[in-house]
């Protein structure tokens, strides 16, 4: 079993540009989460889907679009990046949301 | 917003001596998680403790709860160089579908 996977680990986008950062697991999770997390700082919500089919915002979802594609995949947009985008993004599942959760390796995120 | 506050942010031992981090939250809660995150790396579960609990041991590991002063610790006993990350608390959040997550504190353990 892999796990969380996530790609890619490492982008660097224009201010304006816009990418899909992609997450699935196998693990056969209801619940799936999208996290930053900045230098010193613990992980913030960005969008989360309780289970396929919803998709509920987070503490930070401004600038972001979620989509659930199917119980094993979660992708994330960023439409138009902005530098203060630049970050370490975590994608995690789990079952059911409030138990464990099990997170992908993280893709690094750089806004110029 | 953040629901647990790590303390100390930073520790540094030597490598052999028990290593204690805490936890403080602010409103009441089912479950605290403890995560580990090596640097540059995802996080990684460590130990749940359910709010009827107040003690829970899993190997080196020894998380205690007490509700009452909303708060939790981590002790790692006999410290190794591979204990050296950043250690995170994780409390429930609204809805029961999101942990509220703790600033972190960064243990370092020296040879």
């Amino acid at each position: 079993n892999a796990g969380v996977t996530q790609t890619p680990k490492f982008q660097v986008l224009k201010t304006g540009q816009s990418m899909t950062l992609q997450c699935a697991q196998d693990m056969n999770h209801n619940s799936m989460y999208w996290y930053r997390q900045d230098p010193g700082m613990g992980l913030r919500l960005i969008y989360y889907s309780a289970s396929e089919g919803t998709t509920d915002k987070g503490e930070v979802p401004n600038g972001y679009n979620v989509s659930r594609l199917n119980k094993r995949e979660f992708s994330l947009r960023l439409e138009s990046a902005a530098p203060s985008q630049t970050s370490v993004y975590f994608c995690a599942s789990s079952d059911p949301g409030w138990e464990t959760q099990y997170f992908g390796p993280g893709t690094r995120l750089l806004v110029l | 917003s953040q629901q647990g506050e790590e303390d100390p942010q930073a520790l540094s031992i030597q490598e052999g001596e028990n290593a204690t981090m805490n936890c403080s939250y602010k409103t009441s809660i089912n479950n605290l998680q403890w995560y580990r995150q090596n640097s540059g790396r995802g996080l990684v579960h460590l130990i749940l403790i359910r709010s009827n609990e107040r003690e829970k041991h899993s190997g080196r590991l020894r998380v205690t709860l007490d509700t009452s002063k909303k708060s939790s610790s981590l002790l790692i006993t006999a410290s190794r160089a591979a204990d050296t990350a950043s250690y995170f608390c994780a409390t429930d959040g609204p809805g029961n579908y999101q942990l509220i997550w703790g600033a972190g504190t960064k243990l370092i353990i020296k040879p």
